[in-house]
């Protein structure tokens, strides 16, 4: 199985700020990574796929960059509706999600 | 716009099966696309549990795969899940999803574009 491993676990930062996550495979996996938004309570929502990507209606300010083992998601500038959850998944082989990674509020 | 709606017990006994049902709407679940279920613990990360075509070619999670069976119903346009002997392990949100196919690099990777609400399933006797 392919392990995806997702850092920090969890980060603070303020409105403005420009974030980086990022998301390691256990094995090259090309650029066969998407990122995922989630909020309480609701399903996730797909920001960016092929690693860099930006799925239809995700303002600009996401992009994904990386190929191979590693990759990363950052945010321009946070917005207050930014802050949530967002996972990495691989489709390489078979389908697994890293841990997650927790945005809050500074 | 597709969307997807979960349906099913809201609680099931250990070691009994579970079913799920997700009902496409505004879209044909024959369309050239793969249906996946996923499902998160309260409170912990998403795991991929399966993927079903409108062919019933299927594809399971490893870890799960001898529990699992998905399947389709073309006449009703919906798919459904089934997963026996469960436990409290089990216990989680089960979401369906519609995969988005692209070609990368010659070959094709997935992401899922469209999510159902999701349905909580507990576990418990």
């Amino acid at each position: 199985d392919i392990q995806m491993t997702q850092s920090p676990s969890s980060l603070s930062a303020s409105v403005g700020d420009r974030v980086t996550i990022t998301c390691r495979a256990s094995q090259s996996i090309s650029s066969y990574l998407n990122w995922y938004q989630q909020k309480p309570g609701k399903a996730p929502k797909l920001l960016i796929y092929a690693a860099s990507s930006l799925q239809s209606g995700v303002p600009s300010r996401f992009s994904g960059s990386g190929s191979g083992t590693d990759f990363t998601l950052t945010i321009s500038s946070l917005q207050p509706e930014d802050f949530a959850t967002y996972y990495c998944q691989q489709s390489y082989s078979g389908i697994t999600f890293g841990q997650g990674t927790r945005l809050e509020i500074k | 716009q597709v969307q997807l709606q979960e349906s099913g017990p809201g609680l099931v006994k250990p070691s009994g099966t579970l079913s799920l049902t997700c009902a496409v709407s505004g879209g044909s679940i024959s369309s050239s696309n793969w249906w996946s279920w996923v499902r998160q613990p309260p409170g912990k990360g998403l795991e991929w549990i399966g993927e079903i075509y409108h062919s019933g070619s299927t594809n399971y999670n490893p870890s799960l795969k001898s529990r699992v069976t998905i399947s389709v119903d073309k006449s009703k346009n919906q798919f459904s899940l089934k997963l026996s002997s469960v436990t409290a392990a089990d216990t989680a949100v089960y979401y369906c999803t519609k995969t988005m196919s692209v070609v990368v690099v010659a070959a094709t990777a997935d992401a899922f574009d469209i999510w159902g609400q999701g349905t909580m399933v507990t576990v418990s006797s």
